[in-house]
């Protein structure tokens, strides 16, 4: 059965630094990956995606994750953290081909941004 | 105009009622999703379907029933809600065509049980 660990549940960062959101997966056969985000009283939102080919993905606001298969990770990244970045992070699995259809959801990682 | 839309977005009810959210969607897309979010436990699949005469129990579908009105409709009922069912509800589609299960989501509507 696939999972997902989200490592951190509140992590704070300085505005300027380094972001890193933590996220490990668990499933039997090769992943698709997501990294969604969700701004107060909004829904979420797809930040980036990781299917096939490079393991390096890029997605919008300046974050990228890169797929680790011999780590089952695929933490978020960001070089220079934004006041705007302060929101809550969830990494997400399915597996390949879509079998089930279905997402499975890690528990989430609120980030703040400290001026 | 929104993607996804759902109705209401605020709702406050009382034990025992009965209580409808509808999730409508402009994107054409054949697959739609249920789900709760409470703090600390992420989002927790409620019922999916794959297509008009397909639904399927998800994750903590118990106390809750769907139905798929048409393609692009959607709707989520707890037919005698309990406080424990206070909760953000969230519906989102995907496009069962690309096999990417990436998903779009409604901005939510806030439910509270008194």
């Amino acid at each position: 059965a696939q999972s997902v660990t989200q490592l951190g549940s509140h992590v704070s960062v300085s505005e300027g630094a380094l972001v890193l959101l933590r996220c490990n997966y668990s499933s039997s056969v090769p992943p698709y990956l997501f990294w969604y985000v969700q701004y107060p009283n909004q829904g979420l939102q797809l930040l980036l995606k990781y299917t096939t080919g490079a393991t390096l993905v890029k997605g919008i606001n300046g974050f990228e994750a890169e797929f680790k298969k011999s780590e089952t990770s695929f933490h978020l990244t960001k070089p220079s953290a934004h006041m705007s970045d302060a929101a809550e992070y969830f990494c997400a699995v399915s597996e390949w081909g879509g079998s089930q259809g279905n997402l499975i959801f890690g528990k989430g990682t609120k980030l703040s941004v400290k001026p | 105009d929104a993607d996804v839309t759902q109705t209401p977005r605020n709702r406050i009810t009382k034990t025992g009622k009965r209580i409808m959210l509808e999730c409508s969607q402009t994107k054409g897309h054949d697959r739609m999703y249920w789900y709760r979010q409470d703090p600390g436990l992420g989002l927790r699949l409620i019922y999916y379907s794959f297509d008009v005469k397909d639904i399927n129990k998800g994750e903590i579908s118990d106390g809750y029933s769907v139905s798929r009105q048409a393609q692009a409709k959607f709707s989520l009922s707890l037919e005698s809600a309990i406080p424990n069912q206070t909760a953000l509800y969230f519906c989102a589609t995907s496009d069962g065509r690309t096999g990417l299960d990436e998903q779009y989501f409604g901005p939510g509507t806030r439910l509270t049980v008194t």
